[in-house]
């Protein structure tokens, strides 16, 4: 079935400093969404984006659909505390298949 | 979106007990969903809860083991049966807005097996 790779694993960055992330498929998907889970919560709908080079902002987040469909990117700006947490990607096939996720820790 | 409940949030169970979760939803979908979590990873599809049919199941999972009711088109149950310490996961209750292609979830049910 289809996979999705998503990088980094983690992250390790200092308070202010500007977050990319992205995720990458073998196969073309019509949908890209990006979640952000915080520690024990459900995973909340960030960004969802449907055409091919689609840029897309949300606040200090910006996501991207890759022009291939094979790839999103998500970048957050002067990143604060409250950005900790996971971030997934997903893609729905038959059904939604997500990524395993970039884990934001921000250094005090 | 629609808000979703989950009950319980979390619960401590001894093994070969089965616990049940619940998932309401303030309106009507059509579409619910039921993921596991496990430590440290990512969301795992268990199966899709059909209102008045039975659930469709992913692979690996079965209904022995997962039963799983829809009676109506808000709310839905997951039962996790003959618990074992393996079944500590996160379980999530997730519905789908299938216009968009987008899933809201629960804040899950955090369970614990002795």
């Amino acid at each position: 079935g289809q996979q999705l790779n998503q990088s980094p694993q983690s992250m390790f960055i200092q308070e202010g400093e500007d977050v990319s992330m992205n995720c990458t498929s073998s196969s073309i998907f019509n949908t890209w969404l990006w979640y952000k889970q915080d520690p024990g919560e459900g995973p909340v709908l960030l960004i969802a984006l449907y055409k091919a080079g689609e840029l897309t902002s949300n606040g200090r987040l910006t996501a991207q659909f890759g022009i291939t469909r094979k790839d999103s990117f998500l970048n957050i700006s002067a990143s604060i505390p409250s950005d900790v947490g996971i971030y997934f990607c997903a893609g729905p096939d038959d059904k939604i298949i997500f990524g395993k996720g970039t884990r934001l820790h921000i250094l005090p | 979106s629609a808000v979703i409940s989950q009950k319980p949030s979390r619960d401590i169970c001894q093994r070969g007990t089965s616990l049940t979760i619940q998932c309401q939803v303030d309106s009507q979908v059509t579409m619910m969903f039921w993921y596991r979590q496990q430590p440290g990873q990512s969301l795992t599809l268990i199966a899709t809860a059909n209102q008045g049919s039975e659930a469709t199941y992913e692979s690996g999972f079965v209904i022995d083991k997962f039963p799983i009711s829809r009676p109506n088109l808000t709310f839905s149950t997951l039962t996790v049966s003959n618990m074992s310490p393996e079944d500590s996961s996160i379980y999530l209750c997730s519905v789908g807005q299938s216009a968009k292609n987008i899933q809201y979830f629960g804040a899950g049910t955090r369970l614990s097996v002795l």
